[in-house]
């Protein structure tokens, strides 16, 4: 099967500072790649849709400026979370969409922020 | 907007016998999939099983069936001889034929008891 790979697994920054997380499909090329947010206990909560070679489309309430994300490549779609706080502590996860209608999920990543 | 509803938020079963989880959905549209995944205390999510509307026969996969009732916007999922790696947070969610977006429902927690 189709395999999308996560780095960091998890993550520890400081409060103020940037963290970049990357999603790449391993075996397959992307054209639209999803980011998800996911608190304990919780569902996910889709963050935004990210287009190679397009600006990502944001949820609404999602700060675009916030959570940056680009989608250089067919493979590779990364997330920065910048000035982060202690509120961004979630567990982040992406998704990748080959051709065909569906999604195949990273491994996730934990975030704190101290 | 479609919704997606779990309406049981912790299920327990006994090792060996068969459970049954719940899941409504709500769309207008005629063409769409149905999935639910699995996320173990990995938090890797895992497709369980697929459906797409247009088929009548409900899937199967192994141990794993689901009872699609297109008219009742019902999709539930049956698992049988219950093991212990069955314990994990399950996701019935919906995706648009004209749209890559997957709708996660809220979740139901599956114990198996020894």
């Amino acid at each position: 099967g189709a395999v999308v790979s996560q780095h960091p697994s998890w993550v520890i920054c400081k409060s103020g500072t940037s963290v970049k997380i990357e999603c790449r499909s391993l075996d397959f090329q992307a054209t639209t790649m999803f980011w998800y947010r996911q608190f304990p206990k919780q569902s996910l909560m889709l963050m935004a849709t990210s287009n190679e070679g397009s600006k990502a489309t944001y949820e609404q309430g999602v700060e675009k400026d916030k959570f940056l994300i680009n989608h250089a490549s067919l493979t590779l779609s990364t997330l920065t979370v910048t000035s982060a706080h202690p509120e961004d502590s979630s567990f982040y996860i992406c998704s990748a969409n080959p051709p065909s209608y569906e999604q195949y999920f990273g491994p996730g990543t934990r975030l704190t922020v101290t | 907007a479609q919704t997606v509803t779990q309406s049981q938020p912790e299920m327990s079963v006994q090792e060996a016998e068969t459970v049954t989880l719940s899941c409504t959905y709500d769309t207008s549209e005629s063409d769409y999939y149905l999935f639910w995944y699995k996320q173990p205390p990995s938090r890797q999510m895992i497709l369980v099983i697929r459906q797409e509307a247009y088929k009548q026969q409900n899937a199967t996969e192994n141990r794993f069936s689901v009872n699609f009732q297109k008219a009742a916007k019902s999709f539930s999922l049956k698992i049988s001889d219950s093991q212990l790696g069955d314990a994990a947070m399950y996701f019935c969610s919906y995706l648009s034929g004209s749209a890559r977006q997957l709708t996660f429902g809220s979740g139901t927690q599956l114990t198996v008891l020894p």
